[in-house]
This record gives C-alpha cells, sequence and structure tokens, in this order.
C-alpha cells in the first residue's frame, strides 16, 4: 500500500525557518517525481514545488522561489522542503504528492500544519 | 500563474447530478490534457478521482466522469449520495509555467 506521511509540523515567527519531510512506503520512492502543495487556511490548493526523481531537476511557484528548498534523499524514501523567510502568507496545511509523472499527482499525504505567528 | 477558476459551491439532493467547472486558458485547461479532479474531506489527505480529463483510477465509482470543452474542464458526479459531500479541486499542466496549478476548490453540498 502507498503511503506518504509528512512531519515537520510547527509554530514559527515571521522571518523564521522550517524544514518537513515526507516519509515515502509500499512503492519504489526513487522512480517517482514527487511535488509539494499547500493550502491555506480556508483556501484552495495551491501547487508549491515538484522534484524530479533524481533530485536534479526542481521547480517552484513564484511565491516561494528563492526562499523554499526541495530535495529528497532516496536511500531514506524521504523527500524535504527547507523553508526560510517564512511570512504569514506561508500558513497552510502543507501535503507532499506522489507524481503521476511531471504533470499530475495520484497518492497524497494526510498534511502537516505549518504556523507563522509572532 | 493565475489560478484555475472553480464555483466556490455547488449543492444537489441525493440520486442528483451536479457537475462542476474547472476554467483555466489555452495555457493551461485548454492547452494539455492533464486535467485531474480530487475529492478532499477536511482532515485527510486529497484523493484523485480523476486524471487525465477522463480517466478514472482503480476503484472510484463510475458515478464520476470528467470532460474537457476548449477552456474549460467539467466534473459531473451523478446519483449523489451523501458520503460525496467534501471539496473538489482542479489541476491542470501549464507548460512551462509550471507542473501543476490549481483551481480554487468548490464546496459540493448534499441536501
Amino acid at each position: 500500500e502507498v503511503q506518504l506521511v509528512e512531519s515537520g509540523e510547527g509554530l514559527v515567527q515571521p522571518g523564521g525557518s522550517l524544514r518537513l519531510s515526507c516519509a515515502g512506503s509500499g512503492f519504489i520512492f526513487s522512480s517517482y517525481a514527487m511535488h509539494w502543495v499547500r493550502q491555506p487556511p480556508g483556501k484552495g490548493l495551491e501547487y508549491i514545488s515538484s522534484i524530479s526523481q533524481s533530485g536534479a531537476s526542481t521547480h517552484y511557484a513564484d511565491s516561494v522561489k528563492g526562499r523554499f528548498t526541495a530535495s529528497r534523499d532516496n536511500s531514506k524514501n524521504t523527500l524535504y522542503l527547507q523553508m526560510v523567510s517564512l511570512t504569514i502568507d506561508d500558513m497552510a496545511i502543507y501535503y507532499c504528492a506522489r507524481g503521476r509523472g511531471w504533470y499530475g499527482t495520484d497518492y497524497w499525504g494526510p498534511g502537516t500544519l505549518v504556523t507563522v505567528s509572532s | 500563474q493565475s489560478a484555475l477558476t472553480q464555483p466556490r459551491s455547488v449543492s444537489g439532493s441525493p440520486g442528483q447530478s451536479v457537475t462542476i467547472s474547472c476554467t483555466g486558458t489555452r495555457s493551461d485547461v485548454g492547452g494539455y490534457n492533464y486535467v485531474y479532479w480530487y475529492q478532499h474531506h477536511p482532515g485527510k489527505a486529497p484523493k484523485v478521482i480523476i486524471y487525465d480529463v477522463t480517466e478514472r483510477p482503480s476503484g472510484v465509482p463510475d458515478r464520476f466522469s470528467g470532460s474537457k470543452s476548449g477552456n474549460t474542464a467539467s466534473l459531473t458526479i451523478s446519483g449523489l449520495q451523501a458520503e460525496d459531500e467534501a471539496d473538489y479541486h482542479c489541476s491542470s499542466h501549464a507548460g512551462i509555467s509550471s507542473p501543476l496549478i490549481f483551481g480554487g476548490g468548490t464546496k459540493l453540498f448534499v441536501l
């Protein structure tokens, strides 16, 4: 059974940093591109980032470019999202999703909450 | 890249059919057959119910169907059931602008 579980939930002050993790199991992690998507309170889903199977290629939404970095450790079946210079607008539930290629997703994790507040 | 446009909410009675629209541009929905629909019950993981505009993953009932005309994709749910009450989101590939863009989500109320 394919499973994705995010972790790293936390409360951080504006300007602070946080690293999220996403552990995959039940599939060959290194064979799939992965995506990060977030949902701010009361709003829809928002694309954040994509990373290729090897990690060599990444893409970021303009809203996080230069502040967020996606990476992966295929030996640990884990995806990461390093977030710096966080603002109130970054407050959201963050989801990782397995890529169905580069253009879609199939399985998602249950999400982890990031709260940005002073 | 602007988000795709979805109605904020739709409603229907058990047994009825509802259709949710997802409008983009020729740079996303209209340009690629990579439209996805997700069912999302709050607090749970979003679930893909339609991929590549019309395809249903294994296990998704055939009450759920997808289509596309021009720059607008649609999700139709027939034979509404109480458990269909959820948020529904669409996504599309957007070329070099973005691998994925999403709509604002639609809340489905089953009355």
